[in-house]
């Protein structure tokens, strides 16, 4: 067990509509990163915060967005979706955003989205 | 072509065989170097992290760099059924931000009792 928890663990929704997975790092852990593993993909990196602030982004469509809570939680919301969008999602978390060093990331068990 | 390329396998050999791992790439300013462990249903779990070129053993795993040839690999000594996962190859640097890690496709492996 990493310590990060993702909620919910599996979802099924329609094509078009709008869902939110959340993320609660490990105690401590002031950056959570967003993923997206699909078979065809594999794991792509979507986007970073750091202690509430966008950080990094990488491969995130225009209709997915992410925040993070002053609590550090963090929620990855998809909209208008589509079936491409069936994949599994992860979140990891560490210790700190260091530009200058690297900070292990811990990934929690994912969520798994299936668009029909 | 991606960054990171890696043999998807499926990789099967007997149990006690020494399993060898690999990925290339092509972004030179790459600089982390890391192997991930993943069973199937399960997020990713870090085995090891190399900094630049260089070697790193822990246990039953070597992980080596070769940035001249931007080529990495993780050998697997004695190998175990609980071995059995795919693995996957990440890497990084610090002109993407430190933490964006750009993944392999991951390799299937089979360790056979």
């Amino acid at each position: 067990d990493s310590g990060v928890t993702q909620t919910p663990k599996h979802l099924i929704t329609a094509t078009g509509q709008r869902v939110t997975l959340r993320c609660s790092p490990r105690s401590g852990d002031l950056s959570v990163y967003w993923y997206q593993q699909s078979l065809d993909q594999g794991l792509q990196f979507l986007i970073q915060y750091y202690n509430g602030e966008e950080r990094a982004k990488g491969n995130i469509l225009e209709r997915f967005s992410a925040q993070q809570f002053p609590d550090l939680h963090s929620e990855l919301n998809l909209s208008s979706l589509e079936l491409g969008d069936s994949a599994l999602y992860f979140c990891a978390s560490s210790v700190a955003y260091g530009p200058l060093t690297y900070n292990e990331q811990f990934f929690g068990p994912g969520t798994r989205l299936t668009v029909l | 072509q991606k960054e990171v390329e890696q043999d998807p396998g499926p990789l099967s050999v007997p149990e006690g065989a020494i399993v060898s791992l690999n990925c290339t790439y092509s972004n030179s300013a790459f600089q982390y170097f890391m192997w991930y462990r993943q069973y199937s249903r399960k997020g990713p779990e870090l085995l090891m992290y190399t900094y630049s070129s260089g070697n790193k053993e822990d246990g039953r795993f070597t992980a080596q760099v070769d940035k001249s040839s931007k080529y990495i690999s993780l050998f697997i000594r004695d190998s175990q059924p609980s071995d059995s996962a795919t693995y996957l190859c990440a890497m990084t640097s610090l002109i993407q931000g430190a933490q964006k890690l750009v993944f392999g496709q991951g390799t299937r492996l089979t360790i056979n009792p």
